[in-house]
C-alpha cells in the first residue's frame, strides 16, 4: 500500500536550533506539497514542487524556512533558526499534479520549539 | 484564482443525525472539487471528489454534488456515527485548506 512517509513523527527542540523534516513521496508522483497546521491558522500551504522544481513557495517565511527536493524520492523542509511560533504539525503530500488530481498526505511531523 | 468558502465549525451532532457542511466556490472555469477528512492524529485523506458540473461524489455514506448554478459543493450524510468525528475540508487543489469544519458526533 503506497503511502507518503514523513520523518520524524515528533520533534522537540530549543529555540534557535535547526530543524529538518523529511518526506518520501509516493513513487511516481511528480508533485510534492508542504503544509503547516495550527489551531489559529488551520492548514496553510507553505510550498509545492513539480518535477522537483519549486512552483510556489509564497506561503513560506523566506528568512528562516527552506524547502528542497534533492531527488525525486526525498523532499526536505528546514527551519533555521527555529522559533516557538514555528510549533505546529507539518504535513507533506504528494500527487500527480494537475487540477483534477488527488493529494496523498503523510502522517505529519509534530514540531515543538521550546 | 480559485477559492472556496466553507461553513465554520465546530459542529456537534448526535448519532444518526443528518449532517450537512456547506461549501461554495469561486473559480475560473470548472475545476475539480474535493472533500478531505482528517481523523484525530492523522493526515488528510480524500473523502470524495467531483470533476465536472453535476457530478456527484460519494464515499462512506457521504455525498456531495458539484452544482454549477449555485457554485456549491455541500457535503451531506444522512445518519452520522461516532466514527465520523473528524475535521472536514472542502478544497480545490493546490490552495491552503484553511481551518476546515470540526465535527463531533456524540453517542
Amino acid at each position: 500500500d503506497a503511502r507518503v512517509t514523513q520523518t520524524p513523527r515528533h520533534k522537540v527542540t530549543e529555540m534557535g536550533q535547526e530543524v529538518t523534516m523529511r518526506c518520501q513521496p509516493i513513487l511516481g508522483h511528480n508533485t510534492v506539497f508542504w503544509y503547516r497546521q495550527t489551531m489559529m491558522q488551520g492548514l496553510e500551504l507553505l510550498a509545492y514542487f513539480r518535477n522537483r522544481a519549486p512552483l510556489d513557495d509564497s506561503g513560506m517565511p523566506k528568512d528562516r524556512f527552506s524547502a528542497e527536493m534533492p531527488d525525486a524520492t526525498l523532499a526536505t523542509l528546514k527551519i533555521q533558526p527555529s522559533e516557538p511560533r514555528d510549533s505546529a504539525v507539518y504535513f507533506c503530500a504528494s500527487g500527480l499534479g494537475g487540477s483534477k488530481n488527488i493529494q496523498y498526505f503523510g502522517a505529519g511531523t509534530r514540531l515543538s520549539v521550546l | 484564482g480559485n477559492s472556496v468558502t466553507q461553513m465554520e465549525g465546530p459542529v456537534t451532532l448526535s448519532e444518526e443525525a443528518f449532517l450537512t457542511i456547506n461549501c461554495t466556490y469561486t473559480a475560473t472555469g470548472y475545476p475539480s472539487l474535493f472533500w478531505y477528512v482528517q481523523y484525530p492524529g492523522e493526515g488528510l485523506q480524500l473523502l470524495l471528489k467531483a470533476t465536472k458540473a453535476d457530478d456527484k461524489g460519494s464515499n462512506k455514506g457521504f455525498e456531495a454534488t458539484y452544482r454549477k448554478e449555485t457554485t456549491s459543493f455541500h457535503l451531506e450524510k444522512g445518519s452520522v456515527q461516532v466514527s465520523d468525528s473528524a475535521v472536514y475540508f472542502c478544497a480545490p487543489p493546490q490552495l491552503s485548506f484553511g481551518a476546515g469544519t470540526t465535527v463531533t458526533v456524540r453517542a
